[in-house]
């Protein structure tokens, strides 16, 4: 069973800053991953995805995420923080061991970006 | 703008009644995926249509049920609704193993 674990409810990070919002998978395949956007009020927005390839994936908004095999994480980052970053974000996984497309999310990480 | 639609934005009702949620994917998607979100549980996946067909089910109740139409927009029916059902109600659409794009929600409020 595929599963995602984003171990910090709330990140707090000053404007300018480097940010990172941490997440882990399990999957009994290789991982398809994903990182999505929430803002107040509004649907997920699609971030960025890792099929295969290269290790570091580019994405909207200046974000990129690092997918390491070894330690099962795909980490967002991004090298210098804007206030509107502030939202939710949720890290998603699909196992392409499986023959749906189900996706799994996690729980999600509150981006708090202190001016 | 994803390209998905949903409606009604808001839907206000009373615990037992049936409410219908509807969702129109982007053009040229034939998945659509169903969740739910509340402030205790997350964002969870209920049930996913692929060209009519249902082709992946999560924790979705027996008193809700969801269905594909031939111009692929899809239907999610919540019965005997409670109070515990009041959450956001996101629908999704993809191509085949591709990222999904979500619609901007239905907010259910059961009184």
């Amino acid at each position: 069973a595929q599963s995602v674990a984003q171990p910090e409810d709330q990140v707090n990070v000053a404007e300018g800053n480097p940010l990172t919002v941490k997440c882990t998978y399990s999957v009994s395949g290789n991982p398809y991953l994903f990182w999505y956007v929430q803002y107040p009020n509004r649907g997920l927005q699609f971030l960025l995805k890792y099929i295969t390839g290269d290790n570091l994936v580019k994405g909207s908004y200046g974000f990129e995420a690092e997918f390491n095999k070894s330690q099962t994480s795909f980490h967002l980052k991004k090298p210098s923080a804007l206030v509107s970053d502030s939202a939710l974000y949720f890290c998603a996984v699909r196992d392409m061991m499986n023959r749906d497309d189900k996706i799994i999310f996690g729980k999600g990480t509150r981006l708090h970006i202190l001016p | 703008d994803s390209g998905v639609t949903q409606t009604p934005k808001h839907l206000i009702t009373a615990t037992g009644q049936r409410v219908t949620l509807r969702c129109s994917p982007r053009s040229g998607d034939l998945s659509v995926y169903w969740y739910q979100q509340s402030l205790d549980q997350g964002l969870q996946f209920l049930i996913q249509y692929y060209n009519g067909e249902e082709r992946a089910k999560g924790n979705i109740l027996e008193r809700f049920s969801a269905q594909q139409f031939p111009d692929l927009h899809s239907e999610l029916n919540l019965s005997s609704l409670e109070l515990g059902d009041s959450a956001l109600y996101f629908c999704a659409s993809s191509v085949t193993r591709g990222e999904q794009f979500f619609g901007p929600g239905t907010r259910l409020t059961v009184l």
